[in-house]
């Protein structure tokens, strides 16, 4: 099974910040990443795929990047909905897998 | 607009079997493939397994598989998820969700829509 490592596991932030939260896969997936934010009581929503690609209606201050085994999520200008658990699952493989989570809380 | 509904025992007993319906609404039950995904309390999401309406295709997580059974009934545009001895371990939020599917390889196996998750509780 392919691991996913997310860092950190959670994070302060203020409304503003730039915040940025890191999947390293065990292995090249190239661009098979995937980025959920899941609300308290919710399920995930989809916010990024292929590693890049923002999911339709997902505000344009989230963003992701990378390939290979690094990537990031970053949002650029943090907002009172914004704070939640995050997740970056793999699809390059089967058994699909998740990171353990990065959460970001507030300051 | 796509729904996703998952339905069935919120307590079931150590040794048995865990069996939820997903059922799917807005939508064709055949034109995606569809997963089942799991999350303990205060912990990660794990994949169960998907199926597609073609009789036979479904693909399941090892660590799951010899006791993992999905299914889909396209006549009733639900899918079901059968779990066999059951254990504390299996407590969790039990999601049934659409793949994305398409001509994206990228997006492919992304989950757009989630059911709200139903609570499945293990214990005699």
């Amino acid at each position: 099974d392919i691991q996913m490592t997310q860092s950190p596991s959670s994070l302060s932030a203020s409304v503003g910040d730039r915040v940025t939260i890191t999947c390293r896969a065990s292995q090249n997936i190239g661009k098979y990443l995937i980025w959920y934010q899941q609300k308290p009581g919710k399920a995930p929503k989809l916010l990024i795929y292929g590693a890049s690609s923002l999911q339709s209606g997902v505000p344009s201050r989230f963003s992701g990047s990378g390939s290979g085994t690094d990537f990031t999520l970053t949002i650029s200008s943090l907002q009172p909905e914004d704070f939640a658990p995050y997740y970056c699952q793999q699809s390059y493989s089967t058994p699909f897998t998740f990171g353990g989570g990065t959460t970001v809380e507030i300051k | 607009q796509v729904q996703l509904q998952e339905s069935g025992p919120g307590l079931v007993k150590p040794s048995e079997t865990l069996s939820l319906t997903c059922s799917v609404s807005g939508d064709s039950i055949r034109s995606y493939y569809w997963s089942w995904i799991r999350q303990p309390p205060g912990k990660t999401l794990e994949w169960i397994g998907y199926t597609y309406y073609s009789g036979g295709n479904t693909n399941y997580n090892p660590s799951l598989k010899s006791r993992v059974t999905i299914s889909v009934d396209t006549s009733k545009t639900q899918f079901s998820l059968r779990l066999s001895s059951v254990s504390a371990a299996d407590t969790a939020i039990y999601y049934c969700a659409r793949h994305v599917g398409g001509t994206n390889g990228y997006a492919r196996d992304a989950f757009d829509i989630w059911g709200q998750g139903t609570m499945v509780t293990v214990s005699s």
